[in-house]
């Protein structure tokens, strides 16, 4: 199915682990996004990518890892997780111009981090 | 620093009734406000979207009021209904190359019979 695919859906791990949090899309879409969710704070940007092996920092980026080495495929990283990284994580992706400035988000990853 | 500034952050509406949620912004650089509606264990999805050239984009139920000179857009929902129920994001994006989307922080919305 074409879409936009978040795995896994819900995540319970420990603090100072690592944690491998995967996004898929298959629209070919340029730019791909990571988003936090958190109650009072809405919705803020962690990564993005423009393209593929090109990313950037986002608002809140500290102790999170991200790499595109393929179109399709946007992966965040947690390298040591804390309790303060429990939240819900979105993916998303957007392709610039024309109707491109809609971001289409994935269902979401809970992550709880004990 | 929150560069949209939404309210309120619940809200509460009768069944028919009209639901209006409010953003303001400071940055002039934005040209591009779109709005997402997100329900319960899903991920936030486009609703409706305005340009600053413009006044008001209506579709359906949902009208975008935008003022330029006081850097504020608002949200009206008429007759609104139980299925409306969901959380709404305003949202402004500083040029469409730019890509990067700022987000308000969110209204909780709930439509009683």
């Amino acid at each position: 199915d074409a879409g936009i695919t978040q795995s896994p859906r819900y995540k319970i791990t420990e603090t100072g682990r690592q944690v491998t949090l995967m996004c898929h899309q298959t629209w070919s879409h340029s730019y791909m996004f990571w988003y936090r969710q958190d109650l009072g704070h809405g919705l803020r940007l962690i990564y993005y990518s423009a393209a593929a092996d090109i990313t950037d920092k986002g608002e809140v980026p500290d102790g999170y890892v991200v790499s595109r080495s393929k179109t399709e495929n946007f992966p965040l990283t947690l390298e040591s997780a804390t309790r303060s990284q429990t939240s819900v994580y979105f993916c998303a992706s957007s392709a610039p111009g024309g109707a491109g400035d809609t971001q289409y988000f994935g269902p979401g990853t809970r992550l709880t981090v004990l | 620093q929150q560069q949209v500034k939404q309210s309120p952050q619940s809200l509460i509406v009768q069944k028919g009734g009209i639901s209006i949620i409010n953003c303001a912004y400071e940055n002039t650089a934005f040209d591009y406000f779109p709005w997402y509606q997100q329900f319960p264990g899903k991920g936030p999805a486009l609703l409706i979207a305005i340009r600053p050239d413009v006044s008001e984009k209506k579709e359906g139920r949902f009208t975008i009021s935008f003022n330029k000179s006081a850097k504020q857009f608002s949200l009206h929902i008429m007759d609104s209904q139980p299925g409306d129920s969901a959380t709404y994001f305003c949202a402004a994006i500083r040029d469409r190359g730019y890509q990067k989307v700022t987000f308000g922080i969110g209204t909780k919305l709930q439509v009683i019979p």
